[in-house]
């Protein structure tokens, strides 16, 4: 399988603190998006970063990619119960292809 | 709303009858996906549509499994004969030119066979 992997898989955290989540791939790629869904709904599309980009920071976000170890972390910073959600990985293989997403962490911020 | 429409939200069919679903993208958008993601996974892709033409089917599309875009506009997903595994949520996407696109999704039409 291509999916990616997602570490850890559920994260529980109290508010105002930092969450981290990281996801690994297998190929080269061409770009690794994060999205974000809420129970039950649909993703939303948070932050990309490409190939050749090594860090991306948006709002409280902030992205890290290392294509030599084929990972990736996300960082949201002074989390809210709000973010209370899980968060995906996601990335083109090279060339003209599908997002394949990994599976997942589930991260609870408690107020 | 402009974003990415699915039509129904959800479905109750029983075990052998066919089940049609819709996708409305953005209308700008040339590129459409159809997902499916069971609890506690990863959408897993199904298959995507560039304008009318359909590019790429995935394994997990059986035989039973069906998708148009007539036009290149809206998109329907069919299943015949539906199995309890087909349960899951069917989600649609769509995006522009693909290499640095993001896709937008729709909230997903949710499938219970039983």
């Amino acid at each position: 399988s291509q999916q990616g992997e997602e570490d850890p898989q559920a994260l529980s955290i109290q508010e105002g603190e930092n969450a981290t989540m990281n996801c690994s791939y297998k190929t080269s790629i061409n770009n690794l998006q994060w999205y974000r869904q809420n129970s039950g709904r649909g993703l939303v599309h948070l932050i990309l970063i490409r190939s050749n980009e090594r860090e991306k920071h948006s709002g409280r976000l902030r992205v890290t990619l290392d294509t030599s170890k084929k990972s990736s972390s996300l960082l949201i910073t002074a989390s809210r119960a709000a973010d209370t959600a899980s968060y995906f990985c996601a990335y083109r293989l090279e060339g003209n292809t599908p997002l394949v997403f990994g599976k997942g962490t589930r991260l609870s911020v408690i107020a | 709303d402009t974003g990415v429409s699915q039509d129904p939200r959800h479905k109750i069919t029983k075990r052998g009858q066919n089940v049609t679903f819709r996708c409305d993208p953005i209308s700008e958008h040339n590129r459409l996906y159809w997902y499916r993601q069971t609890l506690g996974q990863g959408p897993e892709f199904l298959t995507y549509f560039q304008n009318e033409a359909q590019l790429e089917k995935s394994r997990l599309l059986s035989d039973r499994f069906s998708a148009e875009r007539p036009k290149g506009s809206f998109s329907t997903l069919e299943i015949q004969r539906t199995e309890q595994g087909d349960s899951a949520m069917y989600l649609c996407a769509s995006s522009l030119a693909p290499a640095l696109a993001e896709a937008f999704f729709g909230q997903g039409t949710r499938l219970t066979v039983v």
